[in-house]
């Protein structure tokens, strides 16, 4: 089955550490994104990536960091500079570049908790 | 920034009742999607409409969209309990990002 794996699903970590969320897709979808969601908030967006090897910063990029060496994977490392990263994170991705274009597939979120 | 607000925050209803959800936003726009959150859960695209549509339908959904009001509305017909989820609508922002807003939280009693 096609679609979006996220892991881990429930993260902890101490402060002061840097952790790392997967996102993989088998979508072939050009296009994938990382959004942060805090409750009963919409979601923002923390960084994008139109093709392999480039992605650009969202609204809320500062603490974190990405990468996109394969078109299916989009990892998304938190740095210790992020001073609130307590949140659920989404990973999502679209089949051409250019969030106008249509449609976003969504993993099922990881949930990061800093000690 | 620009976004899509949705109304009311929060909406409880009992099954076999329709339920309807809006969301303004602040700029144009090229199209304006629906999307479900169950708890804990990833986003599932419902519906996308265009500007140049006014009105559109999927199964039990109706989505209308009104450019002049620059609004939407999600209406849901005879509600069931697994309807119970939190609903986002998202708008295109100006940099080309899909912008949401805070969602509504329906509540649907069996």
């Amino acid at each position: 089955d096609g679609g979006i794996t996220q892991s881990p699903k429930y993260l902890f970590r101490k402060e002061g550490q840097n952790v790392t969320l997967s996102c993989e897709q088998n979508l072939n979808h050009d296009a994938m994104y990382w959004y942060r969601q805090d409750p009963g908030q919409g979601l923002r967006l923390i960084y994008y990536s139109q093709i392999v090897n480039d992605f650009q910063k969202g609204d809320i990029a500062e603490g974190y960091s990405v990468s996109r060496e394969k078109k299916e994977s989009f990892p998304l490392t938190v740095t210790s500079a992020q001073k609130n990263p307590t949140a659920f994170y989404l990973c999502a991705s679209s089949i051409r570049p250019g969030l106008w274009s249509g449609e976003l597939f969504f993993g099922e979120g990881s949930r990061l908790t800093v000690l | 920034s620009q976004q899509g607000e949705e109304d009311p925050q929060a909406l409880s209803i009992q099954e076999g009742e329709n339920a309807t959800m809006n969301c303004s936003y602040k700029t144009s726009i090229n199209n304006l999607q629906w999307y479900r959150q169950n708890s804990g859960r990833g986003l599932v695209h419902l519906i996308l409409i265009r500007s140049n549509e006014r009105e559109k339908h999927s199964g039990r959904l109706r989505v209308t969209l009104d450019t002049s009001k620059k609004s939407s509305s999600l209406l849901i017909t005879a509600s069931r309990a697994a309807d119970t989820a939190s609903y986002f609508c998202a708008t295109g922002g100006s940099q080309g990002n899909l912008i949401f807003g805070k969602g509504t939280k329906l509540s649907v009693k069996p």
